[in-house]
Protein backbone atom coordinates (compact mmCIF):
# COMPACT_ATOMS: atom_id res chain seq x y z
CA UNK A 1 0.00 0.00 0.00
CA UNK A 2 0.96 3.61 -0.22
CA UNK A 3 3.20 5.28 2.74
CA UNK A 4 1.58 8.34 4.44
CA UNK A 5 4.26 9.63 6.93
CA UNK A 6 2.98 11.74 9.70
CA UNK A 7 5.76 14.12 11.90
CA UNK A 8 6.58 14.10 14.71
CA UNK A 9 5.03 11.21 16.61
CA UNK A 10 4.82 13.01 19.55
CA UNK A 11 5.12 16.82 21.07
CA UNK A 12 5.14 18.10 24.07
CA UNK A 13 4.57 22.57 24.33
CA UNK A 14 3.81 25.06 26.71
CA UNK A 15 0.07 26.74 26.64
CA UNK A 16 0.23 29.25 24.34
CA UNK A 17 2.29 27.96 21.72
CA UNK A 18 1.99 27.12 18.39
CA UNK A 19 3.00 23.48 17.09
CA UNK A 20 3.35 22.14 13.56
CA UNK A 21 2.47 18.61 12.54
CA UNK A 22 3.46 17.68 9.03
CA UNK A 23 1.96 14.83 7.02
CA UNK A 24 3.46 13.68 3.92
CA UNK A 25 2.84 11.56 1.01
CA UNK A 26 5.89 9.11 0.20
CA UNK A 27 4.97 7.19 -2.98
CA UNK A 28 2.15 9.39 -4.26
CA UNK A 29 0.21 12.30 -5.46
CA UNK A 30 -2.13 13.33 -2.12
CA UNK A 31 -4.69 15.12 -4.15
CA UNK A 32 -6.84 15.62 -1.06
CA UNK A 33 -5.47 14.88 2.61
CA UNK A 34 -7.71 14.87 5.66
CA UNK A 35 -6.83 15.74 9.72
CA UNK A 36 -8.75 13.93 11.79
CA UNK A 37 -8.66 14.25 16.27
CA UNK A 38 -9.27 11.60 18.38
CA UNK A 39 -9.38 12.33 21.96
CA UNK A 40 -9.32 9.48 25.14
CA UNK A 41 -12.48 7.47 24.89
CA UNK A 42 -13.77 8.48 22.11
CA UNK A 43 -14.33 8.07 17.95
CA UNK A 44 -11.87 9.60 15.75
CA UNK A 45 -13.33 12.92 14.17
CA UNK A 46 -12.82 14.15 10.98
CA UNK A 47 -11.45 17.79 11.29
CA UNK A 48 -10.91 19.08 8.11
CA UNK A 49 -10.55 18.14 4.44
CA UNK A 50 -7.73 19.78 2.21
CA UNK A 51 -7.21 19.40 -1.70
CA UNK A 52 -3.84 20.95 -2.95
CA UNK A 53 -3.61 24.27 -3.63
CA UNK A 54 -7.14 25.17 -2.54
CA UNK A 55 -8.54 25.99 1.13
CA UNK A 56 -8.93 23.79 3.57
CA UNK A 57 -12.96 22.34 4.19
CA UNK A 58 -13.13 22.73 8.28
CA UNK A 59 -15.99 20.25 9.97
CA UNK A 60 -18.33 22.34 12.04
CA UNK A 61 -17.12 23.37 15.39
CA UNK A 62 -13.94 23.14 14.78
CA UNK A 63 -11.77 26.23 14.72
CA UNK A 64 -10.37 27.15 11.26
CA UNK A 65 -8.52 30.09 12.67
CA UNK A 66 -6.92 27.53 15.71
CA UNK A 67 -6.25 24.82 13.26
CA UNK A 68 -4.16 25.92 10.22
CA UNK A 69 -4.20 23.68 7.34
CA UNK A 70 -2.02 24.23 4.27
CA UNK A 71 -1.69 21.80 1.72
CA UNK A 72 0.46 23.58 -0.31
CA UNK A 73 1.92 20.69 -2.53
CA UNK A 74 0.37 17.09 -4.04
CA UNK A 75 3.15 15.59 -0.90
CA UNK A 76 2.44 17.72 1.90
CA UNK A 77 -0.16 19.09 4.28
CA UNK A 78 0.71 20.57 7.60
CA UNK A 79 -1.45 21.04 10.69
CA UNK A 80 -0.49 24.50 12.83
CA UNK A 81 -2.41 24.36 16.17
CA UNK A 82 -1.89 27.98 17.12
CA UNK A 83 -2.13 29.28 20.97
CA UNK A 84 -2.08 25.56 22.13
CA UNK A 85 -4.28 24.58 24.96
CA UNK A 86 -4.49 21.92 27.44
CA UNK A 87 -7.54 20.88 26.08
CA UNK A 88 -6.05 20.70 22.44
CA UNK A 89 -3.68 17.39 23.70
CA UNK A 90 -5.43 14.78 21.52
CA UNK A 91 -4.00 12.30 18.92
CA UNK A 92 -4.09 13.95 15.86
CA UNK A 93 -3.89 11.59 12.75
CA UNK A 94 -3.70 12.30 9.10
CA UNK A 95 -4.60 10.42 5.88
CA UNK A 96 -4.04 11.27 2.00
CA UNK A 97 -5.60 9.73 -1.24
CA UNK A 98 -5.33 10.27 -5.06
CA UNK A 99 -8.63 11.08 -6.47
CA UNK A 100 -9.29 7.88 -8.31
CA UNK A 101 -8.55 5.81 -5.12
CA UNK A 102 -11.62 4.48 -2.99
CA UNK A 103 -8.89 4.41 -0.26
CA UNK A 104 -7.30 7.30 2.13
CA UNK A 105 -4.08 5.65 3.44
CA UNK A 106 -3.40 6.99 7.51
CA UNK A 107 -0.13 8.47 8.43
CA UNK A 108 1.43 7.07 12.16
CA UNK A 109 -0.08 9.89 14.17
CA UNK A 110 0.47 12.63 16.57
CA UNK A 111 0.39 12.77 20.05
CA UNK A 112 0.73 16.09 21.26
CA UNK A 113 0.35 17.36 25.02
CA UNK A 114 0.00 21.12 25.97
CA UNK A 115 1.30 21.40 29.87
CA UNK B 1 -26.27 12.51 11.48
CA UNK B 2 -24.38 9.56 10.90
CA UNK B 3 -23.44 7.98 14.22
CA UNK B 4 -21.12 4.30 14.66
CA UNK B 5 -21.67 2.28 17.16
CA UNK B 6 -19.21 -0.77 17.94
CA UNK B 7 -19.88 -3.62 20.51
CA UNK B 8 -18.40 -4.83 22.82
CA UNK B 9 -15.88 -1.89 23.54
CA UNK B 10 -12.80 -4.62 24.67
CA UNK B 11 -13.05 -7.97 24.38
CA UNK B 12 -10.61 -10.57 25.93
CA UNK B 13 -9.46 -14.04 24.32
CA UNK B 14 -7.77 -17.28 24.59
CA UNK B 15 -5.78 -18.01 21.38
CA UNK B 16 -6.69 -19.86 18.78
CA UNK B 17 -10.42 -18.90 19.66
CA UNK B 18 -12.72 -17.12 16.82
CA UNK B 19 -14.57 -13.85 17.65
CA UNK B 20 -17.20 -11.75 16.11
CA UNK B 21 -16.88 -7.61 16.35
CA UNK B 22 -19.80 -5.80 15.61
CA UNK B 23 -20.71 -2.29 14.05
CA UNK B 24 -23.87 -0.27 13.27
CA UNK B 25 -24.97 2.65 11.79
CA UNK B 26 -27.45 4.60 11.74
CA UNK B 27 -27.94 5.86 8.60
CA UNK B 28 -28.22 3.51 5.62
CA UNK B 29 -26.85 5.83 2.65
CA UNK B 30 -23.50 4.51 3.09
CA UNK B 31 -21.37 4.61 0.25
CA UNK B 32 -18.87 1.72 1.65
CA UNK B 33 -17.51 0.27 5.24
CA UNK B 34 -14.00 -0.16 5.89
CA UNK B 35 -12.44 -2.31 9.07
CA UNK B 36 -9.44 -0.32 10.51
CA UNK B 37 -6.63 -2.07 13.14
CA UNK B 38 -5.04 0.92 15.31
CA UNK B 39 -2.07 -0.25 17.69
CA UNK B 40 -1.10 1.63 20.58
CA UNK B 41 -0.51 4.88 19.40
CA UNK B 42 -0.17 4.05 16.05
CA UNK B 43 -2.04 5.03 12.56
CA UNK B 44 -4.44 2.96 11.37
CA UNK B 45 -3.99 0.33 8.97
CA UNK B 46 -6.95 -0.41 6.79
CA UNK B 47 -8.17 -4.41 6.71
CA UNK B 48 -11.07 -5.07 4.87
CA UNK B 49 -13.38 -2.84 2.39
CA UNK B 50 -16.95 -3.42 1.31
CA UNK B 51 -18.57 -1.60 -0.64
CA UNK B 52 -22.25 -0.72 -0.17
CA UNK B 53 -23.12 -3.32 -3.05
CA UNK B 54 -21.14 -6.22 -1.70
CA UNK B 55 -22.19 -8.47 1.36
CA UNK B 56 -18.57 -9.54 2.23
CA UNK B 57 -14.83 -9.64 2.15
CA UNK B 58 -12.15 -11.70 2.62
CA UNK B 59 -8.73 -11.64 3.80
CA UNK B 60 -7.31 -14.43 5.22
CA UNK B 61 -8.63 -15.48 8.57
CA UNK B 62 -10.53 -11.44 8.39
CA UNK B 63 -14.31 -11.81 7.04
CA UNK B 64 -16.51 -8.57 7.16
CA UNK B 65 -20.25 -8.95 6.37
CA UNK B 66 -22.60 -5.82 5.33
CA UNK B 67 -25.87 -5.67 6.10
CA UNK B 68 -26.84 -2.27 4.50
CA UNK B 69 -30.33 -2.46 5.18
CA UNK B 70 -30.19 -3.30 8.95
CA UNK B 71 -27.14 -0.70 9.25
CA UNK B 72 -25.34 -3.84 10.54
CA UNK B 73 -21.25 -5.02 10.11
CA UNK B 74 -19.33 -7.75 11.52
CA UNK B 75 -15.92 -8.80 11.13
CA UNK B 76 -15.38 -12.27 11.92
CA UNK B 77 -11.45 -12.95 13.16
CA UNK B 78 -10.88 -17.15 12.75
CA UNK B 79 -7.71 -18.87 14.79
CA UNK B 80 -7.54 -15.00 17.05
CA UNK B 81 -3.48 -15.18 17.64
CA UNK B 82 -1.53 -12.99 20.53
CA UNK B 83 -0.45 -10.72 17.25
CA UNK B 84 -4.41 -9.50 16.64
CA UNK B 85 -4.74 -7.92 19.66
CA UNK B 86 -5.21 -4.03 18.91
CA UNK B 87 -8.24 -1.76 18.46
CA UNK B 88 -10.53 -2.71 15.81
CA UNK B 89 -11.90 0.98 14.10
CA UNK B 90 -15.35 0.66 11.73
CA UNK B 91 -15.79 3.50 9.80
CA UNK B 92 -18.64 4.30 7.11
CA UNK B 93 -18.77 6.76 3.90
CA UNK B 94 -21.67 8.19 3.88
CA UNK B 95 -23.28 8.87 0.09
CA UNK B 96 -23.81 12.27 -1.43
CA UNK B 97 -20.51 12.80 -2.37
CA UNK B 98 -18.84 13.83 0.90
CA UNK B 99 -15.33 11.57 1.69
CA UNK B 100 -15.73 11.65 5.36
CA UNK B 101 -15.31 8.54 7.06
CA UNK B 102 -17.29 8.17 10.19
CA UNK B 103 -15.83 6.33 12.67
CA UNK B 104 -16.88 4.22 15.95
CA UNK B 105 -15.17 3.53 19.20
CA UNK B 106 -13.42 0.17 18.78
CA UNK B 107 -13.41 -2.37 19.74
CA UNK B 108 -10.42 -3.53 22.24
CA UNK B 109 -9.38 -7.11 21.40
CA UNK B 110 -6.74 -8.69 23.46
CA UNK B 111 -5.70 -12.12 22.83
CA UNK B 112 -4.17 -13.83 25.42
CA UNK B 113 -1.24 -16.72 24.81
Amino acid sequence: GAVVSQHPSRVICKSGTSVKIECRSLDFQATTMFWYRQFPKKSLMLMATSNEGSKATYEQGVEKDKFLINHASLTLSTLTVTSAHPEDSSFYICSARWDRWVLAFFGQGTRLTVV
Amino acid sequence: KQEVTQIPAALSVPEGENLVLNCSFTDSAIYNLQWFRQDPGKGLTSLLLIQSSQREQTSGRLNASLDKSSGRSTLYIAASQPGDSATYLCAVTTQGGSEKLVFGKGTKLTVNP
